[in-house]
């Protein structure tokens, strides 16, 4: 069925790094992508999606684009700030034979120090 | 802003009580799912719904259950909790197959 890597933390960085979170994929089909946030003590938000290969998505400064011929949807921003510690999950749409679930990556926690 | 919501935010309870943990959400969406969340981070899926009067257990074996009478409505239930119960549990729903999911601020239950 679908399965969904992410690259191991936690990552920490300084403010105004570059930040690039890896995750590739394996799915049947054409499934969606997301990149989902959560912030300590809260639940899981949605940061960006993309529906169909080649389709960026982007929100509050990250960018991930859907690539089918290398199976990755990598998570980059270009300055990271203390507001960005988080846990960030990278999660597809699961098949048919999977109940149509959304299928989540372990979860990378970022700390970002000043 | 989604319209999910979760209660309690925080619960601390004896072992052996029984609990309900609420999940509720007004965007009208028929799949629902909860999520166990382990200290380490990772999501276990242990029970979803694809609407009223429909329940399937989830990959993670739990011992709650959860019922579905209203497409609204989608809580959990501990006959007897036990100090392993321990943990973050979240809420979630989806409208269709390919979309995102909403999910809940979570309920982080404590069993002593």
């Amino acid at each position: 069925g679908n399965s969904v890597t992410q690259m191991e933390g936690p990552v920490t960085l300084s403010e105004e790094a570059f930040l690039t979170i890896n995750c590739t994929y394996t799915a049947t089909g054409y499934p969606s992508l997301f990149w989902y946030v959560q912030y300590p003590g809260e639940g899981l938000q949605l940061l960006l999606k993309a529906t169909k290969a080649d389709d960026k998505g982007s929100n509050k400064g990250f960018e991930a684009t859907y690539r089918k011929e290398t199976t990755s949807f990598h998570l980059e921003k270009g300055s990271v700030q203390v507001s960005d510690s988080a846990v960030y999950f990278c999660a597809l749409t699961g098949n048919y034979n999977q109940g149509g679930k959304l299928i989540f990556g372990q979860g990378t926690e970022l700390s970002v120090k000043p | 802003e989604a319209d999910i919501y979760q209660t309690p935010r925080y619960l601390v309870i004896g072992t052996g009580k029984k609990i309900t943990l609420e999940c509720s959400q007004t965007m009208g969406h028929d799949k629902m799912y909860w999520y166990q969340q382990d200290p380490g981070m990772e999501l276990h899926l242990i029970h979803y719904s694809y609407g009223v009067n429909s329940t399937e257990k989830g990959d993670l074996s739990s011992e709650s259950t959860v019922s579905r009478i209203r497409t609204e409505h989608f809580p959990l239930t501990l006959e007897s909790a036990r100090p392993s119960h321990t943990s973050q549990y979240l809420c979630a729903s989806r409208g269709g197959a390919l979309t995102e999911a909403f999910f809940g601020q979570g309920t982080r239950l404590t069993v002593v």
